[in-house]
């Protein structure tokens, strides 16, 4: 089955600051990236998503790159405010399949 | 986006009493749901997948006879945990697909005393 590792498991940075996570997958069917932001407590919300014939997709200050040789896709977050800190988990699905394989999570910080 | 509506947000209760969860679609019809369980600070843990017209389907390590559910119409599943024990006490909740999109509701904090 599909195996998502997410790195890194906590991140702290400055308000204004840019923060990047990172993701790799094993199954190489799988064609469908969606990040997900949770707030404590809360349920997770789609932030963006990407499809594996795409390379990157950009909506504001959050983008998401997708390497499929390596297996790999990032989650970009640019000029971080304090109301970015959650916890997000990045996710891999393959074709027509709804159930995703999501990763561990990152709890990002931004300190203001 | 499409919108899932989980009751009740949060329970207590005491040990061996059972709890059901609701979820609806409010907008969409979904003929799978899918439950899933989140200690804290841990990732979500996918529990079983719930069939509109049949019988769920378990994942590997979750009792069905703990975890009872039904999926009465196209709008609505419910996640049954019954016999509660302590050890049941979890974020509980579910999803739902519309338009090629994961859909979440806003889960249910289960507490056992």
């Amino acid at each position: 089955g599909e195996n998502v590792e997410q790195h890194p498991s906590t991140l702290s940075v400055q308000e204004g600051d840019s923060a990047v996570i990172k993701c790799t997958y094993s199954d190489s069917a799988s064609n469908y990236f969606p990040w997900y932001k949770q707030e404590l407590g809360k349920r997770p919300q789609l932030i963006i998503d990407i499809r594996s014939n795409v390379g990157e997709k950009k909506d504001q200050r959050i983008a998401v790159t997708l390497n499929k040789t390596a297996k790999h896709f990032s989650l970009h977050i640019t000029e971080t405010q304090p109301e970015d800190s959650a916890v997000y988990f990045c996710a891999a699905l393959s074709g027509g399949s709804y159930i995703p394989t999501f990763g561990r999570g990152t709890s990002l910080i931004v300190h203001p | 986006g499409a919108v899932v509506s989980q009751h009740p947000s949060w329970v207590i209760c005491k040990s061996g009493t059972s709890v059901k969860i609701e979820c609806r679609s409010l907008d969409f019809q979904a003929t799978t749901m899918f439950w899933y369980r989140q200690f804290p600070k841990q990732s979500l843990m996918l529990m079983a997948t719930s069939n509109e017209g049949s019988k769920a389907t378990y994942e590997q390590g979750v009792e069905k006879d703990k975890f009872l559910i039904n999926h009465a119409s196209l709008t609505l599943s419910t996640l049954t945990v019954t016999s509660a024990h302590p050890e049941d006490s979890s974020f509980y909740i579910c999803s739902a697909p519309s338009n090629e999109k994961l859909f979440f509701g806003s889960g249910t904090q289960l507490s056992v005393l």
